[in-house]
């Protein structure tokens, strides 16, 4: 059964860093184009970055330069690490899986982590 | 940077009847187009991808349509189960912007 499982969510102050991870089983992070997508509270989603089964990243403009993706082959692990955290940063971050051999169709979820950016 | 909008951002309906979602993209995406379904406080559930691909375990009441900057989707007859937010997404190159979401709630 394929599983993603976040973790990492927390409060944290503007400009304070974080680094999210996301668990995977059931199949192996490294062959699938792996995505973060985001959701402010009571807003829509919000596509962040992917990482490339080759290792390419491609990131959102709002998060560009702030932001990394990077997996842990070994780990079986998808990370988000964030840096420079603004209160717009604050929503539900979701790890998703695309569909295999296809870039941005994702057919498995986590059940997401929260990040509050607050002072 | 392509732009993806919906309509309506809301629709009230009632079991069984038919609803029909539209999707529009600022530029030409071919058949690059995903839809999904998120109750609150859930991860969305992919439904459609290809714009008309049914995802596997989906309901055949959901179908996709359309190429190029106009997709739609459509519920043939709503059940309890389907009063959701549905959002689409492009899904060519690397840049997978959503649209706003249309919310579906009981009538």
């Amino acid at each position: 059964e394929v599983q993603l499982v976040e973790s990492g969510g927390a409060l944290v102050q503007p400009g304070g860093s974080l680094r999210l991870s996301c668990a995977a089983s059931g199949f192996t992070v490294s062959s699938h184009y792996m995505s973060w997508v985001r959701q402010a509270p009571g807003q829509g989603l919000e596509w962040v970055s992917v990482i490339y089964t080759g290792g390419s990243a491609y990131y959102a403009e709002s998060v560009k330069g702030r932001f990394t993706i990077s997996r842990d082959n070994s780990k079986n692990t998808l990370f988000l690490q964030m840096t420079n955290l603004r209160a717009d940063d604050t929503a539900v971050y979701f790890c998703a899986r695309a569909l295999y051999l296809s870039v941005g169709y994702l057919d498995s979820w986590g059940q997401g982590t929260l990040v509050s950016v607050s002072s | 940077d392509i732009q993806m909008t919906q309509s309506p951002s809301s629709v009230s309906a009632s079991v069984g009847d038919r609803v029909t979602i539209t999707c529009r993209a600022s530029q030409d995406i071919n058949k690059y187009l995903a839809w999904y379904q998120q109750k609150p406080g859930k991860a969305p559930q992919l439904l459609i991808y290809g714009a008309s691909n049914l995802q596997g375990g989906v309901p055949s009441r959901f179908s996709g349509s359309g190429s190029g900057t106009d997709f739609t989707l459509t519920i043939s007859s709503l059940q309890p189960e389907d009063f959701a937010t549905y959002y689409c997404q492009k899904a060519n190159s690397f840049l997978f912007t959503f649209g706003p979401g249309t919310k579906v709630e009981i009538k």
